[in-house]
């Protein structure tokens, strides 16, 4: 059975900080690991990681892959209080559903709080 | 346009009512996704659709009935729903070219069964 593992499942931390968050998979077939930010509603796309080793950067956040190990990392710096969110990770295909479409195995989220 | 829309964005229903949920995606993604997800939970698949043909069904209970009537819609109908079925519904498309795969949430509707 295909399987995410998010931790830490929840985080407090103080504006200015810097934070990793992490995701470690099992899959049959991994194509990809897909990062995703959820507030009140939908969650929100990041960035798909599909290469080890190169590292995608958008602001302050930054996440990179390992393949050998079966890993990513969330880096956020500088964090600000609007970071606060559930941080999902997803791998796809968990199975080629048909036809180019993908289905993700998503993980239990890290709540990241951050406080003034 | 670079956005998947949703309505309602609300609804309460009762347990004899018939309700549609609606989706609405215009970056020529011809694979549409639902998802439903209960509080402090990720989001589990319900039903994929690829090029217009259902191609996933999660063993969802019947009560709940996709249709995809176009490239750019995606339907989700309810009837006779229990109160367990409260939750955040989530349309989602993505691309379908190799490696292009990433998925793109509308903002969900609430739903209420009581």
């Amino acid at each position: 059975e295909d399987k995410v593992v998010q931790s830490p499942l929840s985080l407090v931390v103080h504006e200015g900080d810097t934070v990793t968050l992490n995701c470690s998979y099992e899959v049959t077939n991994f194509r990809s690991l897909l990062w995703y930010k959820q507030e009140k509603k939908a969650p929100t796309f990041l960035f798909m990681l599909t290469s080890s080793g190169i590292e995608k950067k958008s602001g302050r956040l930054s996440s990179i892959l390992d393949k050998k190990e079966l890993f990513s990392i969330l880096n956020i710096t500088a964090t600000q209080t609007g970071d606060s969110a559930v941080y999902l990770c997803a791998v796809g295909p968990s199975r080629h559903s048909g036809a180019g479409s993908y289905q993700l195995t998503f993980g239990k989220g890290t709540k990241l709080s951050v406080i003034p | 346009d670079t956005e998947v829309t949703q309505t309602p964005k609300h609804l309460v229903m009762g347990m004899t009512n018939k309700k549609s949920l609606k989706c609405e995606q215009h970056m020529g993604h011809r694979a549409m996704y639902w998802y439903k997800q209960k509080a402090k939970k990720p989001p589990e698949l319900m039903f994929v659709y690829s090029y217009e043909k259902l191609s996933i069904n999660e063993s969802v209970p019947s009560r709940f009935s996709p249709e995809c009537p176009n490239s750019s819609l995606l339907n989700l109908h309810l009837h006779a729903l229990q109160p367990e079925d409260s939750a955040l519904y989530l349309c989602a498309s993505s691309p379908t070219r190799v490696l292009r795969n990433e998925q793109f949430f509308g903002p969900g509707t609430r739903l209420t069964v009581l």
